[in-house]
């Protein structure tokens, strides 16, 4: 039983197009997260959801459009894709939206723009 | 700006050796301290967490150690295995508000040798 999936897990497409990433938790959180994670393996926080709500908006393009349809859905929708967009998406979840709610990350979506 | 500076970039250590992975920060107002391991090809995963209200804190063969006023935490290794081969990442976020918006330092490679 996956706890936090996303689909697809590889995504390979050219600059200028649109695609959607989905994410799906089945532990009961109340909030969720995108996270993009570069070459170099730095991980940084885009968007935050907690009861659908959205609380975390970070300096991210408005390409970028986080869609919350319910509790346990977060979606990820790019538009207009860049060469710099290529990266490995991490969606996650935690119990509630303190600090001290622990992550559960899902295994990421490597996103390959050419 | 990064705020959690980590170090070493990568490690090797022998079998049964003692990693020892650092982590600094800058921002006073961060008052949660979490270490994430990460596997190729997976999200991250909570291993230990500390607040600043203990110097040390050990879950089995993983210790935090916590200096508040050099504001810098540390993760060590015991016997060190194979298996932890992976990355390791300090984070930190800070109390107040509701969200849980988690800085990461920029992670450490470790390989264990057998």
């Amino acid at each position: 039983d996956t706890a936090v999936s996303q689909t697809p897990k590889y995504l390979v497409t050219q600059m200028g197009n649109d695609k959607s990433i989905k994410c799906e938790q089945n532990l009961g959180h109340d909030t969720m997260y995108w996270y993009k994670q570069d070459s170099k393996k730095f991980l940084k926080i885009m968007f935050s959801y907690n009861n659908k709500e959205l609380i975390i908006n970070e300096t991210v393009p408005n390409r970028f459009s986080p869609k919350s349809p319910d509790k346990a859905h977060l979606n990820l929708h790019i538009n207009s894709l860049e060469l710099g967009d290529s990266a490995v998406y991490f969606c996650a979840s935690s119990q509630f939206a303190g600090r001290d709610s622990p992550l559960h990350f899902g295994n990421g979506t490597r996103l390959t723009v050419t | 700006q990064q705020q959690v500076k980590q170090s070493p970039q990568s490690l090797i250590v022998q079998k049964g050796g003692i990693s020892i992975i650092n982590c600094a920060y800058e921002n006073t107002a961060f008052d949660y301290f979490p270490w994430y391991q990460q596997f190729p090809g997976k999200g991250p995963a909570l291993l230990i967490a500390i607040r600043p209200d203990v110097s040390e804190k050990k879950e089995g063969r993983f210790t935090i150690s916590f200096n508040k006023s050099a504001k810098q935490f540390s993760l060590h290794i015991m016997d060190s295995q194979p298996g932890d081969s992976a990355t390791y990442f300090c984070a930190a976020s800070k109390y107040g508000g509701a969200t849980n918006k988690l800085i990461f330092g920029t992670g450490t490679l470790l390989a264990v040798q057998p």
